[in-house]
């Protein structure tokens, strides 16, 4: 069975400092791992989408990481902000368009 | 262009009763996919339909299901409603290739009492 773990589950920062968000997946034959963004009671806003052939993507003061080999995945965030007090979801993509995802971590920036 | 959108945004039912929620996907996608979202469960995949096809099916029971329009704007239906069905529905959509990102709406808020 496929499974997504996501550690830890709850994170609590004080602004400006760097933080890394872990991800681990089961399934090596993954096609793609992506990390969303979710505020409370919203929907999912992506963040970051790197293809099984890629090692990495960044945006701005976002970089995720993916190892194929070793079943994990990082979102390194630089000079948290308080906005950027979230959950963060990884979901692994398979054949289909089917995303299994994780359980989320829930990210506190303390100004 | 404009995002993903879903219809009703919120909605209380009773047990037993049947729901539709809507959802319109981004212009020129031709993927949709559904996930319910709760507490206990997280976020787990419905179906995902393409070309008015459902291609790809979760593990839900036979009340929950879906169809597609040929604009892609698709709908999925709950029957005969149950408590534990109260969650956030969301709708995600995405172009042709099963590899592209996938972007999803606010969600409809469902309550069933």
């Amino acid at each position: 069975k496929q499974e997504v773990t996501q550690i830890p589950a709850a994170l609590s920062v004080p602004e400006g400092e760097n933080l890394v968000l872990n991800c681990s997946f089961t399934d090596s034959a993954i096609y793609n791992l992506q990390w969303f963004r979710q505020d409370p009671g919203k929907g999912l806003t992506s963040l970051l989408l790197i293809q099984s052939s890629q090692r990495e993507q960044t945006s701005g003061r976002l970089n995720a990481s993916l190892d194929k080999s070793s079943g994990r995945s990082t979102l390194y965030i630089a000079a948290s902000q308080p906005g950027d007090s979230a959950t963060y979801l990884c979901a692994e993509g398979g054949a289909t368009n089917k995303l299994i995802f994780g359980t989320g971590t829930l990210l506190a920036v303390q100004p | 262009k404009a995002g993903v959108t879903q219809t009703p945004r919120y909605l209380i039912k009773t047990r037993g009763q049947q729901v539709t929620l809507s959802c319109s996907p981004i212009s020129g996608h031709r993927s949709v996919s559904w996930y319910q979202q709760t507490p206990g469960q997280g976020l787990q995949f419905l179906f995902e339909y393409f070309s008015e096809t459902q291609r790809n099916k979760g593990n839900f029971p036979g009340r929950f299901s879906g169809r597609q329009f040929s604009n892609s704007r698709s709908e999925m239906n709950v029957s005969t409603l149950e408590l534990g069905d109260s969650a956030l529905y969301l709708c995600a959509s995405s172009l042709v290739e099963q590899q592209d990102t996938q972007y999803f709406g606010p969600g409809t808020r469902l309550t069933v009492l």
